[in-house]
């Protein structure tokens, strides 16, 4: 089946860790996105890449790192310059930059230890 | 920078009753997307409105884009306890960036 993967679905983070999400996926989709999203609010957008090798700064990109080195994958590290990094944090992927319906991943919850 | 308000926040219906949910922008709409969340779980695509007046329904929800593209609706019809969740709308800032910002969330229970 085709789909956004993102592994693992629960993360703890110690003190002046860093960590790493993972997001693949099979649908070969040339853009993929990372949002966060906390209680109460929408999702807020991290980082983004149109293209394999390419990424751009979302509205909330600081403590946050990316990279593109596959079509299929675009992992999250969440740095420890990231001092509020509890949330839920969704990887998404569209086809069509135009109409850029995001097919989404079932999360990952991240939780400070 | 564009903003989209969702009301109501949260909304408690019995079952079998209509109910309508609403998005609010504060700039033109280039296309305002639908979704749906369970708790703990990725979004669920709903629908796409691209048009001013456009409207699309699937099964019992109905989606309506106003003329001037700055208002959508998402409206139940018969709710039930599968509908219980996060609906969340989500628009593009403008045509052809590849990014989406999103509403809130109003959040849906449905008692039985």
């Amino acid at each position: 089946d085709g789909g956004i993967t993102q592994s693992p679905k629960y993360l703890f983070r110690k003190e002046g860790q860093n960590v790493t999400l993972s997001c693949e996926q099979n649908l070969n989709h040339d853009a993929m996105y990372w949002y966060r999203q906390d209680p109460g609010q929408g999702l807020r957008l991290i980082y983004y890449s149109q293209i394999v090798n390419d990424f751009q700064k979302g509205d909330i990109a600081e403590g946050y790192s990316v990279s593109r080195e596959k079509k299929e994958s675009f992992p999250l590290t969440v740095t420890s310059a990231q001092k509020n990094p509890t949330a839920f944090y969704l990887c998404a992927s569209t086809r069509d930059l135009f109409k850029n319906i995001q097919y989404f991943g079932a999360g990952t919850r991240l939780s400070v230890l | 920078s564009q903003e989209l308000e969702q009301s109501p926040q949260s909304l408690i219906v019995q079952e079998g009753k209509n109910l309508t949910i609403n998005c609010t922008s504060s700039k033109t709409l280039y296309g305002l997307y639908w979704y749906k969340q369970k708790y703990g779980e990725g979004l669920i695509f709903l629908m796409m409105l691209q048009k001013g007046g456009e409207e699309k329904s699937h099964e019992k929800i109905t989606a309506k884009l106003d003329e001037k593209k700055q208002q959508s609706s998402l409206h139940i019809t018969a709710s039930q306890p599968s509908h219980a969740g996060i609906y969340l709308c989500g628009a593009a800032q403008s045509s052809n960036t590849g990014k989406l910002i999103f509403g809130q969330g109003t959040t849906l229970q449905v008692k039985p």
